[in-house]
């Protein structure tokens, strides 16, 4: 596997259900991101890592809960999501979350039922 | 809050043709990035321009910024239908945050 990768690609929930997102950098970069990509709206930044802590919460509401058990791999868990949730969930990386660019997965399909 | 504006956000234009799409941002940034996104695919990193009167090109793209006027643009020369997708300008004020604009959808007919 080459630069980041995420799983799954398509992810379909119900609002009682939890689930979680998966993303990993073959990049050996050091600071991690997901955002949020939704119709009609720019690219929202959601949560920043860098070392394997969280510098960056950018008021996201607590049924998105994020993990980052080392600086390779990062985590979105989700529960009790609402329809306007659906969204595209992108992961990226960089080196230097202050210089670097950041470098994106694939994403995530979300669709919120 | 920085806020960063694409135009056009829609763009259809034909083979062989010149465009300029234009991205402005409302505060002082030490960097500037633009992305493409193939429908379906991931973002990719084109350029980043780091201080004013940048410029940099690559194949039939060349981006400039001009810190003073907080402006970017990208240029396209003889568009190719290859380029149709969407191009995203992200603008960064020092911190870890990436603030996007709307992105511009580009087709390229024939």
């Amino acid at each position: 596997e080459t630069g980041v990768t995420q799983t799954p690609r398509h992810l379909v929930m119900g609002m009682t259900n939890k689930k979680s997102l998966k993303c990993e950098q073959h990049l050996g970069h050091n600071a991690m991101y997901w955002y949020k990509q939704s119709a009609k709206k720019p690219l929202e930044l959601m949560f920043v890592y860098n070392f394997k802590e969280q510098t960056e919460n950018n008021s996201v509401p607590s049924r998105f809960s994020p993990e980052c058990p080392n600086s390779s791999h990062l985590f979105l868990h989700l529960h009790t999501l609402q329809p306007e949730d659906s969204a595209l969930y992108l992961c990226a990386s960089s080196q230097d979350p202050r210089t670097d660019t950041q470098y994106f997965g694939p994403g995530t399909r979300l669709t919120v039922l | 809050e920085l806020k960063v504006e694409q135009n056009p956000l829609f763009l259809s234009m034909q083979e062989g043709k010149n465009y300029t799409i234009y991205c402005n941002y409302s505060t002082t940034s030490d960097r500037l990035y633009w992305y493409r996104q193939d429908p379906g695919k991931s973002l990719e990193s084109l350029f980043v321009l780091l201080s004013n009167g940048a410029v940099k090109q690559e194949g039939r793209l060349m981006a400039s910024l001009d810190t003073k006027a907080r402006l970017s643009t990208l240029h396209i020369t003889a568009a190719v239908h290859d380029l149709s997708a969407t191009y995203f300008c992200a603008v960064s004020n020092s911190g870890y945050a990436l603030n996007f604009g709307k992105g511009t959808s580009l087709l390229v007919t024939p």
